[in-house]
């Protein structure tokens, strides 16, 4: 069964444009996750959608955005970016179900922000 | 709030020797804990998860992890460290309550010398 697909999996962009990250959960996980990933911060976890709604978010500003579409498919946007952007942004599925659920992540979204 | 304390963010054993990597957690509520692996460039691999079935628990490549809650400690062990274990481990916690969050600790990096 197909893992968890993030795209695209490299990406430059300019200070001040947006940006808009893609994830495909696992067939069947109704649970997306997504978690930013730097050499400072570590990994911190910026929101999760559940059958389309928002369920939990962390502590980032709201330039960063996201969504949850009925297929389960995820995407989350940057907008007015900033140098302190550039990350690594992993998207991750579960059956989202209970506590405890096996919690997969995809390879990532490589961002640089020039 | 749930955390996690990772001593040590560089560990390094010889080839055939044992890897030890510590993890502390701090939760309010029986936790559900996590070891990942991050090879470079690449996403998070789950190794194991503890959910209360058993303390001690077995993952993949051979590692396995105990859990012990009168020292709110969760460290990971293999018996023989192989050249290809050499990279980035975190462990979690997740907070309960149905949300598939991860709290992270900083990591410890495990080189392996021949």
């Amino acid at each position: 069964k197909a893992g968890v697909t993030q795209t695209p999996r490299y990406l430059i962009k300019t200070r001040g444009q947006q940006v808009t990250l893609s994830c495909s959960p696992i067939s069947g996980h109704r649970s997306v996750s997504w978690y930013q990933q730097t050499p400072g911060q570590g990994l911190q976890f910026l929101f999760e959608y559940f059958s389309e709604t928002q369920r939990n978010k962390g502590n980032f500003p709201g330039r960063f955005s996201g969504r949850q579409f009925s297929n389960s498919r995820s995407e989350m946007n940057v907008s007015t970016l900033e140098l302190g952007d550039s990350a690594l942004y992993l998207c991750a599925s579960s059956l989202g179900e209970a506590s405890g659920n096996t919690i997969y992540f995809g390879e990532g979204s490589w961002l640089t922000v020039v | 709030a749930q955390s996690v304390t990772q001593l040590g963010s560089h560990v390094s054993v010889s080839e055939g020797a044992l890897v030890l990597l510590r993890c502390n957690y701090s939760s309010s509520v029986p936790p559900y804990l996590f070891w990942y692996v991050q090879y470079p460039n690449q996403g998070l691999q789950l190794l194991l998860k503890y959910t209360s079935a058993a303390t001690l628990v077995k993952g993949i490549n051979g590692f396995e992890a105990e859990f012990k809650k009168s020292e709110t400690s969760f460290h990971l062990t293999k018996p023989s460290a192989h050249m290809s274990d050499a990279a980035e481990y975190f462990c979690a916690v997740s907070e309960g309550t149905g949300f598939q969050k991860l709290v992270f600790g900083t990591g410890t990096r495990l080189l392996v010398s021949p």
